[in-house]
């Protein structure tokens, strides 16, 4: 079985651009996550859905991102504009939900601001 | 207050011994479920194990054990005959069953383990 697939896997880009990551879950999935992990911060929970309907975004920094999920099949996560402060690595994690809930970890997205 | 507690920044290990990274815990949560994750240098996340709270048994799968202790609230990884591929960091987190539709992990900051040759 496929992972849960993610592109582009590295993205730099100029301070002010859109940046948009991308994430294919594992098939048959019903929850979503989107994740940033740096150094000073650790791994941060930014949103999640359930069934494609999100259901906590209080994670994200602010209103510069938004995250959608059109389908099962896939979600994105949009950065505009960018900010250097904004590098990091973005995960996304599918999981198929009860009894163990795990979450399954995509090979993330290495995004660097300049 | 922290709900993952992992107390050991960095370990080392020497190769084909055993080795325990501690992960404490905090809920009021009588329904929950534990993970243990591996990220080594290249970056990606890893799934190793799961632990049930009402689970009767220690998890294992392979090389890779849980030591839980309910009423210490402790969930100690245990990696058995280390290698050298075992060099990565190492994150606990807890999912709190009773939490409704809250799907979340609370994620503990992680034990960089090294093992030597």
């Amino acid at each position: 079985d496929a992972g849960v697939i993610q592109s582009p896997r590295h993205e730099v880009t100029e301070m002010g651009q859109e940046v948009t990551l991308r994430c294919k879950p594992i098939s048959g999935h019903n929850s979503l996550f989107w994740y940033r992990q740096t150094m000073m911060r650790g791994l941060e929970l930014l949103i999640y859905f359930n069934n494609n309907v999100p259901i906590d975004d209080s994670g994200m920094p602010e209103d510069r991102f938004s995250a959608k999920m059109p389908n099962a099949s896939f979600s994105t996560l949009k950065i505009q504009p960018s900010e250097p402060r904004d590098s990091a690595v973005y995960f996304c994690a599918s999981s198929p939900g009860r009894p163990q809930e795990t979450q399954y970890f995509g090979p993330g997205t290495r995004l660097l601001v300049l | 207050a922290q709900k993952i507690t992992q107390t050991q920044p960095g370990m080392f290990v020497q190769e084909k011994e055993a080795v325990t990274l501690d992960c404490t815990y905090d809920t009021s949560d009588p329904s929950y479920g534990l993970f243990w994750y591996k990220q080594p240098s290249s970056g990606e996340m890893i799934f190793l194990i799961y632990q049930g709270s009402y689970d009767q048994q220690n998890a294992t799968e392979g090389r890779y054990s849980l030591n839980f202790q309910k009423a210490r609230k402790s969930a100690n990884l245990v990696i058995s005959a280390s290698q050298l591929g075992d060099s990565a960091m190492y994150f606990c987190a807890m999912r709190e069953r009773n939490a409704g539709n809250n799907r979340k992990l609370i994620w503990g900051l992680g034990t960089s383990l090294a093992v030597n040759p």
